[in-house]
């Protein structure tokens, strides 16, 4: 079955990175566009990136030159690199992937792992 | 950025209501809306994809419609297992894909 494990998270400081990854198996990883998603305590969903197959990346604005999304067919896997991160980069990230092609639905996602930016 | 605007935010229903949830974006997105339901501490999972098509294992009781700008997410039966926050999320316009900022279904 489909399964996604993301892992990296933790407490860092204003100004500082992370390397989120998440590791995927059941399903030809490279044939599927890979997303991340973020929830801050008690809000809603935001979406930041996605990567196809053969690693064509966008980002929301807001993360555009901080955070970079990368993948490792290889290793059945995607990142989000963070850079310079703020307060209010504290979230639940999560790794999801999408059903299609061309269609941002995201069927399947991680558990989630938590950010925590704070001095 | 295209603003997704659910409501009610939140509702209070009894197990075997019909409800609805609703919403409404800010221009025209044709049929690329989804819908997810999220439990608390869980991750969300896709219910509907391009406004009426159930994801796979997802009961049929849950429908969707809709088109252009407004759109609607209705439980036939609630059923306990359906109390949870629903959000809707568009990708008509990818720069970026935006979410509702979610509708909680709470036991009355």
């Amino acid at each position: 079955q489909v399964q996604l494990v993301e892992s990296g998270g933790g407490l860092v400081k204003p100004g500082g990175s992370l390397r989120l990854s998440c590791t995927a198996s059941g399903f030809i990883f490279s044939d599927y566009y890979m997303n991340w998603i973020r929830q801050a305590p008690g809000k809603g969903l935001e979406w930041l990136s996605y990567i196809s197959g053969r690693g064509h990346a966008i980002y929301r604005d807001s993360v555009k030159g901080r955070f970079t999304i990368s993948r490792d067919n290889a290793k059945n896997s995607v990142y989000l690199q963070l850079n310079n991160l703020r307060v209010e980069d504290t979230a639940v990230y999560y790794c999801a992937r999408q059903n299609a092609l061309f269609r941002v639905a995201l069927d399947h996602w991680g558990q989630g792992v938590l950010v925590t930016v704070s001095s | 950025d295209i603003q997704m605007t659910q409501s009610p935010s939140s509702l209070s229903a009894s197990v075997g209501d019909r409800v609805t949830i609703t919403c409404q974006a800010s221009q025209d997105i044709r049929n690329y809306l989804n819908w997810y339901q999220q439990k608390p501490g869980k991750a969300p999972k896709l219910v509907i994809f391009d406004v009426s098509n159930l994801q796979t294992g997802v009961p049929s009781r849950f429908i969707g419609s809709g088109s252009g700008t407004r759109f609607t997410l209705t439980i036939r039966s609630l059923q306990p297992e359906d109390f949870a926050t629903y959000y809707c999320q568009q990708y008509d316009d990818l720069n970026p894909v935006t979410f509702g900022g979610g509708t909680k279904v709470e036991i009355k």
